[in-house]
């Protein structure tokens, strides 16, 4: 099974939907929990993290399950400038180095008009 | 936020040569950088971690004669491909932590390197 999953999409909106990306993760102990963005052939770039309470950054609210070893990310009021490939990240326990990082696969956005 | 260069940001050589990428990092010191790499539609994969002023620390799977890093100085940190090959044609991509930050990671903005 592999550390991080997620469904690779493409899931294609219209601009103005919601969209709900879930990711799971195999390691329950693991610590930290990321979201990035990657655009195509350019380097990721941290969206936001996932805290346990769950948080929100205005359009994106990113939320975490431990029970069920799953983070989800939701994005409202999808722009065009949205679209993109979003990496769900985890910070694996120890062993592992504290900042070591481990990606999933992403999931493809695409906002079209 | 944080900067992190890289360069060449693209790259093509033939196969047997070596070819070397840079990673700085531009407004902070950084004593340990990563090295990444990512294939088409795959997800990146940490192949080493670069400690400044000792060894870098290897994934498992990744050969470190194949992969040379050297982090002589704290704002920069080096790979080298040796004897590149076709199956190297990757996107490697560094990172490095700024001092006091815990989690974030700053992403230089890749190197493509093509091996013909």
């Amino acid at each position: 099974r592999k550390e991080v999953e997620q469904d690779p999409g493409p899931f294609n909106v219209p601009e103005g939907a919601t969209v709900a990306f879930n990711c799971t993760y195999s390691n329950s102990a693991s610590q930290s929990f990321f979201w990035y963005r990657q655009d195509c052939r350019k380097e990721p770039k941290l969206l936001m993290s996932v805290y346990s309470s769950g948080n929100e950054d205005g359009r994106f609210t990113a939320q975490l399950n431990r029970a069920s070893q799953y983070i989800s990310l939701l994005i409202r009021d999808s722009k065009l400038s949205d679209s993109a490939t979003y990496l769900c990240v985890v910070n694996p326990p120890p062993p592992q180095r504290p900042d070591k990082l481990i990606f999933g696969t992403g999931t493809r956005l695409q906002v079209f008009p | 936020g944080a900067v992190v260069s890289q360069h060449p940001s693209w790259v093509i050589c033939k196969s047997g040569t070596s070819v070397k990428i840079e990673c700085r990092s531009l407004d902070f010191q950084a004593t340990t950088m990563f090295w990444y790499r990512q294939f088409p539609k795959q997800s990146l994969m940490l192949m080493a971690t670069s400690n400044e002023g000792s060894k870098a620390t290897y994934e498992q799977g990744v050969e470190k004669d194949k992969f040379l890093i050297n982090h002589a100085s704290l704002t920069l940190s080096t790979l080298t491909v040796t004897s590149a090959h076709p199956e190297d044609s990757s996107f490697y991509i560094c990172s490095a932590r700024p001092p006091r930050v815990k989690e974030t990671q700053y992403f230089g903005p890749g190197t493509r390197l093509l091996v013909l």
